[in-house]
């Protein structure tokens, strides 16, 4: 069975940072591109950032560029986005998504990130 | 980028009714690179439709997508209790990986 389960979301201040990981189970991880896609209170769904299989490629939405780092580490079949000065408009639910023929066939449950003071 | 727009926002009908729901591109998105996802509430979203009328792994068939070009339709033939929810379409392609519409919610009347 596939899954994926997200972890490392909480509370924190402005400016600070977290670190949220994405632990694959169920199928072979090296061989798919991962997503992480957030969620805003209330709002609708904005892909934060990608990355291929081999770590060739990644992509990072404009508002997250120079704060935001996406890896993984395939021995460990694990996703990561390193969150860096973040902001309160960071605040929502954090998902992991793996990419299969132009979808996102298998999401995590989500984690909560709130960037507040 | 692509800028999806789904509607109507808000449709409200009853179990056992046809439900159409529209997703119109700013512009062409290949029929390959168009998916469709429920979300219920506190819940993650769901993969329905790829390739713009595949339906994914243990979907009913009363879900069917369709469209090419600009215009896509997600089609629920028979409303059943549980399929009210918030759908999304998503495209693939163009400089970004991918972007969302905003969501049509699908309410009972």
């Amino acid at each position: 069975e596939v899954q994926l389960v997200e972890s490392g979301g909480g509370l924190v201040q402005p400016g600070g940072s977290l670190r949220l990981s994405c632990a694959a189970s169920g199928f072979t991880f090296s061989y798919y591109s991962m997503n992480w896609v957030r969620q805003a209170p209330g709002k609708g769904l904005e892909c934060v950032s990608y990355i291929t299989s081999t770590s060739s490629t990644i992509y990072y939405t404009d508002s997250v560029k120079g704060r935001f780092t996406i890896s993984r580490d395939n021995a460990k079949n694990s996703l990561y986005l390193q969150m860096n000065s973040l902001r309160a408009e960071d605040t929502a639910v954090y998902y992991c998504a793996r990419t299969y023929s132009s979808s996102w066939d298998y999401w995590g449950q989500g984690t909560l990130v709130t960037v507040s003071s | 980028e692509i800028v999806l727009t789904q509607s109507p926002g808000t449709l409200s009908l009853s179990p056992g009714e046809r439900a159409s729901l529209s997703c119109r591109a700013s512009q062409s998105v290949g029929s390959s690179y168009l998916a469709w996802y429920q979300q219920k509430p506190g819940q993650a979203p769901r993969l329905l439709i790829y390739g713009a009328s595949s339906r994914a792994t243990g979907i009913p068939d009363r879900f069917s997508g369709s469209g090419s070009g600009t215009d896509f339709t997600l089609t629920i033939s028979r409303l059943e209790p549980e399929d009210f929810a918030v759908y999304y379409c998503q495209q693939f392609g163009s400089s970004v990986p991918s972007t969302f519409g905003q969501g049509t919610k699908l309410e009972i009347k």
